[in-house]
């Protein structure tokens, strides 16, 4: 079956610092990956996704993400984090195969507090 | 969240009553899902359309029920069978099951 995992409920970072937001996956065939953000009370706004093609994939607001096939991870990154920032962060992948191809799998989300 | 209106905003429910969660898009998507969103749990899906006059269960259907008349609207009932239902609900929307979802701003679920 297909997964994703978000190993860390919480990530604390300093305003200016860079970030990450780690996700990793499991997946039959090609992974389609992506990233949403979620601020209090609010619906997911869509960041970025992979599909093909390069590695380094740039989304809104900033943000990238870096597919590695071997690792089997697609972890969020931003150079230098703003308080704004600081919100809900959901990786997701698609499924693949049988009766519910296409719909998204997410993981239980990564909570991101930018500390001035 | 543009495109895609969830209403109300926020919902009370007593006891053994059946209430609706509307949802409505105008950017002529064909698939419209939802989403019951828990603290801790993420997103899990509950039901998904990818066309008009049809519907498809997911995960967690058990207690809840969905219509399709038209292209635009996709309501979702929480009925009495559902012994759980406070939660978070979201809605989304694509032009296909395999392209990029949208989600409303979510429907706030509360159990007097």
């Amino acid at each position: 079956a297909q997964s994703v995992a978000q190993p860390e409920d919480q990530v604390n970072v300093a305003e200016g610092n860079p970030l990450t937001v780690k996700c990793t996956y499991s997946v039959s065939g090609n992974p389609y990956l992506f990233w949403y953000v979620q601020y209090p009370n609010r619906g997911l706004q869509f960041l970025l996704k992979y599909i093909t093609g390069d590695n380094l994939v740039k989304g809104s607001y900033g943000f990238e993400a870096e597919f590695n096939k071997s690792q089997t991870s697609f972890h969020l990154k931003k150079p230098s984090a703003l308080v704004s920032d600081s919100a809900l962060y959901f990786c997701a992948v698609r499924e693949n195969y049988g009766g519910s191809q296409g719909n998204l799998i997410f993981g239980k989300g990564t909570k991101l507090s930018v500390k001035p | 969240d543009g495109g895609i209106t969830q209403s109300p905003k926020y919902l009370f429910r007593k006891e053994g009553q059946n209430v609706t969660l509307s949802c409505e898009q105008n950017l002529n998507h064909d698939a419209m899902y939802w989403y019951r969103q828990d603290p801790g749990q993420g997103l899990r899906l509950i039901y998904y359309s990818q066309i008009v006059n049809d519907f498809q269960k997911g995960d967690i259907a058990e207690g809840y029920s969905v219509s399709r008349e038209k292209k635009e609207s996709f309501p979702l009932t929480v009925t009495s069978a559902q012994k759980n239902p406070t939660a978070f609900y979201l809605c989304a929307s694509s032009t296909g099951v395999r392209e990029t979802q949208y989600f409303g701003p979510g429907t706030r679920l509360l159990v007097l």
